[in-house]
Parts: structure tokens; sequence; C-alpha cells
């Protein structure tokens, strides 16, 4: 199978830990998007890579948010010093070109509880 | 923050009933709409991609239209299936940025009884 995956796909942990995620996308794609889901909400954007380059990032994203996308290939979110309200679905996406044209392919998602 | 609302927020129905659903965004600087089907513990799936005012898309007994004019689209959904139970997430790319964003509604959770 060569969509995307995502490990883990579960995470409680305790606030005040750090936690990291990883996202491998399909091969071809050079383009990956990190999102996250709130109870209630649509996913909301986070981060966005073209091959290793971040190229947006959202300013929801705090200083304790840090993603990753060594060589283009696979991706690392790091969350430091959790707290309660990261608790969420950290879902990982992958297109092969622009999102005027191409749709995204997603992963299963990590579900993040922080206790 | 760019709005997109979607309406209705769920919807039940019974088997073999059409149905639609309505997914509004700002009518300026749109450049595409997207329409994704997320299933309970699977992973959201792309239905379409939708560019041109007036397009429309088929895949089986779902079809989109798009009216970029006015900002909104119709997802319908035609003889509804129990496995068309779903959350139905539109969401909206947007001119002057990197285009990497999509800005997602909050969705359509359909339940469709046997």
């Amino acid at each position: 199978d060569t969509g995307v995956s995502q490990d883990p796909r579960h995470k409680i942990t305790k606030r005040g830990q750090n936690v990291t995620f990883r996202c491998d996308p399909i091969s071809e794609h050079n383009r990956l998007y990190w999102y996250r889901q709130t109870l209630g909400q649509g996913p909301e954007f986070l981060t966005y890579f073209q091959n290793e380059a971040q190229l947006e990032k959202s300013r929801l994203l705090s200083d304790r948010f840090s993603a990753e996308r060594p060589k283009g290939s696979f991706s690392t979110l790091e969350i430091q010093r959790t707290e309660q309200g990261d608790s969420a679905m950290y879902l990982c996406a992958s297109s092969p070109g622009g999102l005027t044209n191409e749709k995204l392919f997603f992963g299963s998602g990590t579900q993040l509880s922080v206790l | 923050i760019l709005n997109v609302e979607q309406s209705p927020q769920s919807l039940h129905v019974q088997e073999g009933d059409s149905t639609n659903f309505t997914c509004s965004f700002p009518s300026s600087n749109f450049y595409a709409l997207h329409w994704y089907r997320w299933e309970t513990a699977k992973s959201p799936e792309a239905l379409f991609v939708m560019t041109l005012n007036g397009d429309e898309k088929k895949k089986g007994r779902i079809s989109a239209t798009l009216n970029t004019k006015e900002g909104y689209s119709y997802l319908y959904i035609k003889g509804s299936q129990p496995e068309d139970s779903a959350t139905y997430l539109c969401a909206f790319v947007g001119r002057g940025s990197t285009l990497g964003r999509l800005y997602f509604g909050r969705g359509t959770q359909l339940t469709v009884w046997p």
C-alpha cells in the first residue's frame, strides 16, 4: 500500500511533556501538509512543505510547535510542553501538485490526548 | 480568517432518499473548492476538486455543482445508501497565498438508515 501513513495512531501524554508525530507521504508527492482537527470543527491548517522547504505556517502554531521535512521525504511534527488545549486529531496529507488542481491524500491521523 | 460555512450540520435520511448539502465560501479571491468524505475511523477521501464557475462533477451517485460568483457549492447524493454515512467536508482555496492552504468548513454529518 502506498498511501499516507502516520505514526502513532494514538498518543496519550501528560501536560508538559514533549511529543513527536511522524508522517510518511506518498513517495511521488512533493507537497506535504499538517492539519489539526478539534471536536466540532473542520480541519485547521497548520503548515505546508514543498519538498524540504516549509512554505507556510499558520499563526495558530505557537512557538511550541515545530515541523520538519528533511530531504523532502517524511515529516515530523513536534509539540513541546504540551497543554490540554493541544488535544486533537493531527492529520497529515500529501499531494503531487498545487491545490488548484490536485486533491489531498490524507493519512489516518494521530489522536493526541493531553491529560 | 476565511469563513467556509456548511449546512446542515447533520442530516438523517432513509435508505433510498436523495439528499443535498450546501457549502458557502467567499466569492472573491476564489481559486478552487474541494469536497471530501470522512468516514469514522478512516482517512478523509477526496471527492471533487472544482475550479470553474458552473462546474459540475459526478462520481457514481454523488455529484456537485459550483457557483463562484455567488460563493456556493451543492453536493448531491442520489439514492442514499448506508455506506454513504460519513461527514462531508468542503474546503476553499483562495488567492494571495502560497496556495498550500485549504480552509475547511465544519462538515455535514450524514447518517443513512437502512
